[in-house]
């Protein structure tokens, strides 16, 4: 059975770069039929799909956050990885990664799996 | 940037039916999908591409939508349903991919 993990840093300071990974296990990322996505929950702004990325390493970004997003993977490992540059208070949120691909025939929206989440304070 | 608009809350008691509307300007031509969160868990996969149910989500769970509009129904809704509820689709050009606001269904 397919499962997701978010790891990382609980705490970033303001202007830093948080950094999470997404271990995958029990399947890989490497895998033409599944794209892999981040999206992020805060009280204020609910949840955000951040950028999705796929087995050819192609990268769609959120527009809202493209100039501090890189999204990528490292199938050596069978994990994915998110990169948020200059963050801000207004970033704190509860990060969680996914896998779509299993259900999609029209264009990338059916997340099926997703990890159980990771929540990132930024704060000094 | 492009929204998606769902009401705050839907109420029902138990065995009664639930609709969570969702309307965007491009639903008439992009999916919508649905997604279920209970509390302190992450979101769920409940509708895909406006009607179809993954496997594994119960039969009361339908889907539809028509012209800006997209519906969840939760026929005979049970206390176990009780959850928040968010849409999720696209803008026309596909690159504002959004989730509404939520609602929260409460079956008491």
């Amino acid at each position: 059975q397919l499962q997701l993990q978010e790891s990382g840093p609980g705490l970033v300071k303001p202007e830093e770069t948080l950094s999470l990974n997404c271990t995958v296990s029990g399947g890989s990322t490497n895998s033409r039929n599944y794209y892999w996505v981040w999206i992020r929950q805060s009280p204020k702004k609910g949840l955000e799909w951040i950028g999705t990325l796929y087995q050819s390493g192609s990268t769609y970004y959120n527009p809202s956050l493209e100039s501090r997003v890189t999204i990528s993977g490292d199938t050596s490992k069978n994990h994915f990885s998110l990169k948020l540059t200059s963050v801000t208070a207004a970033d704190t949120a509860i990060f969680y990664c996914a896998r779509g691909g299993e259900y999609d025939t029209a264009g990338p929206g059916a997340f099926d799996v997703w990890g159980q989440g990771t929540m990132v304070t930024v704060s000094s | 940037s492009y929204e998606l608009t769902q009401p705050p809350s839907v109420s029902v008691s138990p065995g009664q039916t639930a609709r969570i509307t969702c309307t965007g300007d491009a639903l008439p031509k992009k999916y919508a999908y649905w997604y279920q969160q209970k509390s302190g868990q992450a979101p769920v996969l409940v509708m895909y591409e406006d009607s179809k149910r993954p496997s594994g989500i119960p039969e009361r769970f339908s889907g539809s939508s028509s012209g800006t509009m997209a519906t969840l129904t939760v026929s005979g809704a049970q206390v176990e349903d009780e959850a928040d509820y968010y849409c999720y689709s696209t803008d026309s050009t596909g690159a504002h991919r959004v989730f509404g606001g939520g609602t929260k269904l409460t079956v008491l």
